[in-house]
């Protein structure tokens, strides 16, 4: 049982690449989200999808592109890396979105951007 | 705005009791939740309140009052494993949880 799996575990990338950021889910959860997480703050969301097919923008959305083909699969793509966006990002999954379905987290992924 | 204030970090003896406490304004409420997340790994489920009063599941409690704005996480019989950053997240009213920067807790022998 896996739960979700992210990758890569870790990237050093030069600003101005194109990075996508994986993510999957083998719980068959209807809604998943990309946070970010930086030294000092709370985890900021920056995309969701409530189900396969659907996605919604979160607090910090610039920069950052998603979509929700399937079920388990929620890849986060940067058109064009900036130094701003090093950061660890983490995939999380809920059954639904709302009421007490608690997230799931992923491993993270450590994102460096030179 | 939506805000949430908890200690930023917070130091304990081994087999001691600690209470870390967190204050929040939210657009709404749909409950809290509090996670554990050791240095390097992620964030994962610890409780859920919706309701006032104390939730206690083991060693770890958890309190909401609704009418404060306040929520607390005790844990008891402190173990070294324990050291770790505790994170508080109420839910608003579009059922987004607003994470607090989380409490560091440092567990001495």
């Amino acid at each position: 049982i896996a739960g979700i799996t992210q990758a890569p575990t870790s990237q050093i990338l030069a600003a101005g690449r194109r990075m996508t950021l994986r993510c999957t889910q083998d719980m068959r959860h209807n809604a998943m989200y990309w946070y970010r997480q930086d030294l000092g703050l709370g985890l900021r969301l920056i995309h969701y999808s409530n189900t396969a097919g659907t996605t919604g923008k979160g607090e910090v959305p610039d920069g950052y592109s998603v979509s929700r083909a399937n079920t388990d699969d929620f890849p986060l793509t940067l058109a064009s890396a900036v130094p701003s966006q090093t950061s660890v990002y983490f995939c999380a999954s809920s059954a639904a979105r709302g009421g007490t379905d608690t997230q799931y987290f992923g491993p993270g992924t450590r994102l460096t951007v030179l | 705005g939506q805000n949430i204030d908890q200690p930023t970090e917070m130091t304990a003896t081994e087999g001691a009791i600690v209470q870390i406490n967190c204050t929040y304004q939210t657009s709404g409420f749909n409950g809290l939740f509090w996670y554990q997340q050791h240095a390097g790994e992620a964030p994962t489920f610890l409780s859920y309140n919706v309701l006032d009063g104390l939730e206690e599941k083991g060693r770890f409690s958890s309190f909401l009052s609704r009418s404060k704005g306040y929520s607390y996480l005790l844990l008891k019989e402190l173990q070294m494993k324990d050291s770790a950053s505790y994170l508080c997240a109420p839910m608003d009213s579009n059922y987004q949880l607003i994470w607090g920067a989380g409490t560091k807790l440092i567990i001495k022998p």
